[in-house]
This record gives structure tokens, C-alpha cells and sequence, in this order.
């Protein structure tokens, strides 16, 4: 099994570029995260689903679009990228029970110039 | 909404000294889940606590949930290079689904 998977694992866009990250997890959880690690801010979190074809909006959601197609696939969309998106994102998924613990993907570092 | 403080945000330490962080919540919450990233790393689930006042050890750490499930910490014994990391907590609040992180401690271990 290979967890949860990110891509691209580094990325450089200009303001203004848009860019999709995206998300596979093979371990059939029904909830994914998208949460965005900045130093002295921790790990925050942009949207969220607690399905296929739902998603939910966390603490920072502007500036940032997602979708669900398919339960295993979680895509995070920058449509228009500020030198603020600058930051390192990670996806992470878990079960649907309520006390089931987060599995993190090995995180995306973008740059935006 | 909910909002998860955590302190201190870094900790440098020598070798053998203890070291605990403190997480403390706006609102009631679910379970607590605690978390370490080492440098370059993601976060790893180390555990979680469910129960009003529930204490919780793993080898030298020993974690703790308040009465009010509202606050909690995590405890280590006698420090070693090797926990090194950042240490977060997480809370489930009422909106199902959604946990809301600490910023994090940073602990440096200085041998």
C-alpha cells in the first residue's frame, strides 16, 4: 500500500498561474484534508470531505478550490496563485469512524514568485 | 469557531531534561490526537484520547485530557536526540469531520 501520495512534490509558479495539486490515497478512507503548514501557524486547514462528491470549507478556504470526484482522489486547485499561497500543503485522509487518526501525505512545497 | 492554542511554540532542551506542551481548546471537544513531525517531515498520529480526564502513556511520553475536554498535554521523560520534532495536537470538535490543529512546539534536544 502506498498511502497517501502527492503530486508534484515541488513546485515554482509566478503570480497569477494556476495549478492543481493533487491527492491519491488507496486505503479506502471516506474523509480528506487539505491543510497548508506555515512557520509558527502549524498546520491549517483549506477544505475538507467527508465524501465522494462532498467537500467542505475549512479555516482558510479563499483562494483555493476543490473537488472530489472519486473517493480515492482529493484535488486542491489554485486559480489565480498569490505570493501568500507560498507554503508547504498536505493532504492527509482517514476512516470515517470519528476516533480514526489522520494518514498524511509526504506534503507539497510550493513557491510562488 | 473552534480554535486550538498550543504552548510553547519552541523548546530547546538538554539531553535528559523533561519537556511537556499544553494544548488548550476554545470549545469542548470530541477526542484529542496528538501528532510529531520530525525535520522535513510530515506529521505522524502518535495518539489519541477520548475520555474525560484520560491519561495515556507511550514508553517515556504520557499524555493527558482535561476534565472539561478542553485542554490536554503531552509529557516526556527524560529527553532523547531522537524526539527531536514538532509536536502537534489536534481536536475534534462538533463539526463532524473537521480537526482543527495547534501551531504546533517545536522541541530541539541539544545533546
Amino acid at each position: 500500500n502506498a498511502g497517501v501520495t502527492q503530486t508534484p512534490k515541488f513546485r515554482v509558479l509566478k503570480t497569477g498561474q494556476s495549478m492543481t495539486l493533487l491527492c491519491a490515497q488507496d486505503m479506502n478512507h471516506e474523509y480528506m484534508y487539505w491543510y497548508r503548514q506555515d512557520p509558527g501557524m502549524g498546520l491549517r486547514l483549506i477544505h475538507y470531505s467527508v465524501g465522494e462528491g462532498t467537500t467542505a470549507k475549512g479555516e482558510v478556504p479563499d483562494g483555493y478550490n476543490v473537488s472530489r470526484l472519486k473517493k480515492q482522489n482529493f484535488l486542491l486547485g489554485l486559480e489565480s496563485a498569490a505570493p501568500s499561497q507560498t507554503s508547504v500543503y498536505f493532504c492527509a485522509s482517514r476512516t470515517g469512524t470519528v476516533n480514526s487518526p489522520l494518514h498524511f501525505g509526504n506534503g507539497t512545497r510550493l513557491t510562488v514568485t | 469557531g473552534q480554535q486550538v492554542m498550543q504552548i510553547p511554540q519552541y523548546q530547546h532542551v538538554q539531553e535528559g531534561e523533561d519537556f511537556t506542551t499544553y494544548c488548550n481548546s476554545s470549545t469542548t471537544l470530541s477526542n484529542i490526537q496528538w501528532y510529531k513531525q520530525r525535520p522535513g517531515g510530515h506529521p505522524v498520529f502518535l495518539i489519541q484520547l477520548v475520555k474525560s480526564g484520560e491519561v495515556k502513556k507511550q514508553k517515556r511520553l504520557t499524555f493527558q485530557f482535561g476534565e472539561a475536554k478542553k485542554n490536554s498535554s503531552l509529557h516526556i521523560t527524560a529527553t532523547q536526540t531522537t524526539d527531536v520534532g514538532t509536536y502537534f495536537c489536534a481536536g475534534l470538535g462538533t463539526s463532524y469531520g473537521k480537526l482543527t490543529f495547534g501551531q504546533g512546539t517545536i522541541l530541539t534536544v541539544h545533546p
